[in-house]
């Protein structure tokens, strides 16, 4: 059984460039969202796609969009960068189930914005 | 936007001690999960509690739950340097759709001197 994975690593952008950033699943899980976490803050939801469609969204705007593909990877999208963007991006993997589950958490992707 | 919030920001203990983590929340959650984060890096899950639920245990982690007053706590007993880290509560809610929403505290900074 293999875990989360995210790439890249670490990503340096500059303001009003676009970016990918990938994830992929944990073996069996069938749910992926993708979270923003500032410095010094707690992660911020930003959406969550089940059956390859976004089927919960944060407060986020819709420049920030994803994808979620038949094999269970997921892509989140970010067009137009701002500087407010720089954060620490994770994206979790879990199973849908009645009454919620436990998230299984990537490394993350440490994005900064010049 | 935050949910959760833990209490204290940050916690000094010696090792050998036992250390207290304390999360307030402000709706009707389905269950509330405690997560942890090394030096920003991807978050680890703890243990979840689901709401008709009063008390849990996980190896050296006593989690509470009191509905009532919206509040939870974290117990680490006998804690070790490698507990040294960030403590994260986060309350799960149905969104609709299938969808279940995690929502994270700021955290509580934990550090365990040797």
């Amino acid at each position: 059984e293999t875990g989360v994975t995210q790439s890249p690593t670490h990503l340096i952008k500059t303001r009003g460039q676009q970016v990918t950033l990938r994830c992929s699943s944990q073996s069996g899980h069938n749910t992926v969202s993708w979270y923003q976490q500032a410095l010094g803050q707690g992660p911020q939801f930003i959406f969550q796609y089940y059956r390859e469609e976004e089927n919960g969204r944060g407060n986020f705007p819709p420049r920030f969009s994803g994808l979620q593909f038949p094999n269970y990877s997921s892509e989140l999208n970010v067009n137009a960068l701002e500087l407010d963007d720089s954060a620490l991006y994770l994206c979790a993997s879990s199973l849908i189930g009645q009454g919620g589950n436990e998230q299984f958490f990537g490394p993350g992707t440490r994005l900064t914005v010049l | 936007s935050q949910q959760g919030e833990e209490d204290p920001q940050a916690l000094s203990i010696q090792e050998g001690e036992n250390a207290t983590m304390n999360c307030s929340y402000k709706t009707s959650i389905n269950n509330l999960q405690w997560y942890r984060q090394n030096s920003g890096r991807g978050l680890v899950h703890l243990i979840l509690i689901r709401s008709n639920e009063r008390e849990k245990h996980s190896g050296r982690l006593r989690v509470t739950l009191d509905t009532s007053k919206k509040s939870s706590s974290l117990l680490i007993t006998a804690s070790r340097a490698a507990d040294t880290a960030s403590y994260f509560c986060a309350t799960q809610t149905y969104s609709g759709a299938g969808s279940y929403q995690l929502t994270f505290g700021k955290g509580t900074k934990l550090s365990v001197i040797p």
